[in-house]
């Protein structure tokens, strides 16, 4: 079946330590997105992609990397810099034009200790 | 992408019919208007969307303002499993993102 996949879906780490998140699709979309989500809040958008090779900041970008080298892989690093990493965190993708539906993974939580 | 603005929660009775409303004044003449849903430890869900017209789908019906400054989702018969958070979105293209507010809370009381 067609869509996205993040994993893991919790993590723990400790204080100091980068994270990567991971997220794939197969939904052959050439935009991906990264949200961070903290508890009864909306989303906030941390990275967004069009296309291969190629990211934009979001909103809250410090403290976070991404890369896309390949089209259905977006993966997210929570570095050291990120004053405060626990949270949940949402990967979506859609086509790029303005009516494309975003279609979004599970989540993945983490939790720094 | 233009600001929305959303009540924080509303309440609705089971198999009534739900109306809630989204304000986004700042919309330009290219950006849709997207509506999605989440369940708690989940990632949202798509709903709805649409530019100027009414839409009908077989989960809800969109009703966008003539000035397209607001625009009401609308449940027709609310069930349990509707209570969620609703999220309004307006997605441009040229900005290539979408930004979610804190989007409304529904209850849905049996």
């Amino acid at each position: 079946d067609g869509g996205i996949t993040q994993s893991p879906k919790y993590l723990f780490r400790k204080e100091g330590q980068n994270v990567t998140l991971s997220c794939e699709q197969n939904l052959n979309h050439d935009a991906m997105y990264w949200y961070r989500q903290d508890p009864g809040q909306g989303l906030r958008l941390i990275y967004y992609s069009q296309i291969v090779n190629d990211f934009q900041k979001g909103d809250i970008a410090e403290g976070y990397s991404v890369s896309r080298e390949k089209k259905e892989s977006f993966p997210l690093t929570v570095t050291s810099a990120q004053k405060n990493p626990t949270a949940f965190y949402l990967c979506a993708s859609s086509r790029r034009e303005n009516t494309g539906e975003l279609f979004f993974g599970e989540g993945s939580r983490l939790t720094v200790l | 992408d233009a600001k929305t603005t959303q009540p924080n929660s509303m309440e609705s009775n089971e198999e009534e019919p739900v109306h809630l409303p989204c304000n986004h004044s700042t919309i330009s003449g290219t950006d849709y208007i997207h509506w999605y849903r989440q369940l708690p430890s989940q990632g949202p869900e798509y709903v709805i969307h649409g530019l100027t017209s009414n839409v009908n789908n077989r989960m809800a019906s969109l009703a966008i303002a003539e000035d397209r400054k607001s625009s009401t989702l609308i449940l027709h018969r609310a069930t349990l499993r509707d209570a969620a958070v609703y999220y309004c979105i307006c997605q441009n293209t040229n900005a290539g993102k979408s930004t979610f507010g804190d989007g409304t809370t529904l209850t849905v009381k049996p």
